[in-house]
């Protein structure tokens, strides 16, 4: 069985801050995790994965995320908000081709 | 590559028509998905396929959907009689065997009347 959590299912950040969304997993299996961005009226767009080797893998538009496993999180950061960043952020984990959503955190940039 | 193709992009329709949803996965994926996305209940997922057989349609709502895949690079979504409940973007998505990320295709915005 596999689940994930994100925390906050609403964030706001002033452009220019950090931007940190949070992600926790459960999987009995090895996962593969990774990070979707919708933005609005639009499919869902792969931003970054982990499947195997370095724990800290970058995506587009300058986000990263880190698999720890002993915290089982995965969670997203960008060091600096821009307003072009305004949309909605999944989080997901698969295991044996089957994949589980989060239920998504969207995250508001404000000038 | 193409990437996930859906088609309608966009349907409008009467409550009480039948409403088919297409998909072509990416050429040489092996595992196809249908998801609903609503503002009340996220990205669910109602049925998935593994070389063109059903394997998992416990969400499904109930047995106004039925989806088929006749060959590995089709699938319908059907839905027959349409409510207005059903208004929603009903994507499609495709897994490769050795690959181990999800692909989306844009969506079919359905909105019944």
């Amino acid at each position: 069985a596999q689940s994930v959590t994100q925390l906050g299912s609403h964030v706001s950040v002033s452009e220019g801050a950090l931007v940190l969304l949070r992600c926790n997993y459960s999987s009995s299996v090895p996962p593969y995790l990774f990070w979707y961005v919708q933005y609005p009226n639009q499919g869902l767009q792969l931003l970054l994965k982990y499947t195997t080797g370095a724990t800290l893998v970058k995506g587009i538009n300058g986000f990263e995320a880190e698999f720890k496993k002993s915290e089982t999180s995965f969670h997203l950061t960008k060091p600096s908000a821009h307003m072009s960043d305004a949309a909605e952020y999944f989080c997901a984990v698969s295991g044996n081709q089957k994949v589980t959503f989060g239920t998504g955190t969207k995250l508001q940039v404000i000038p | 590559d193409a990437g996930v193709i859906q088609s309608p992009r966009h349907e409008v329709t009467e409550m009480g028509q039948e409403v088919t949803l297409r998909c072509k996965p990416i050429s040489g994926h092996d595992y196809l998905f249908w998801y609903r996305q609503t503002m009340m209940r996220g990205l669910e997922l109602l049925i998935y396929f593994n070389n063109n057989v059903p394997i998992d349609d416990s969400g499904m709502p109930e047995d106004r959907f039925s989806a088929k895949m006749p060959n590995a690079s089709f699938s319908t979504l059907k839905i027959q009689p349409s409510e207005p409940r059903d208004s929603a973007v009903y994507f499609c998505a495709s897994i490769g065997e050795s690959g181990n990320t999800i692909y989306f295709g844009e969506g079919s915005w359905l909105t019944v009347v």
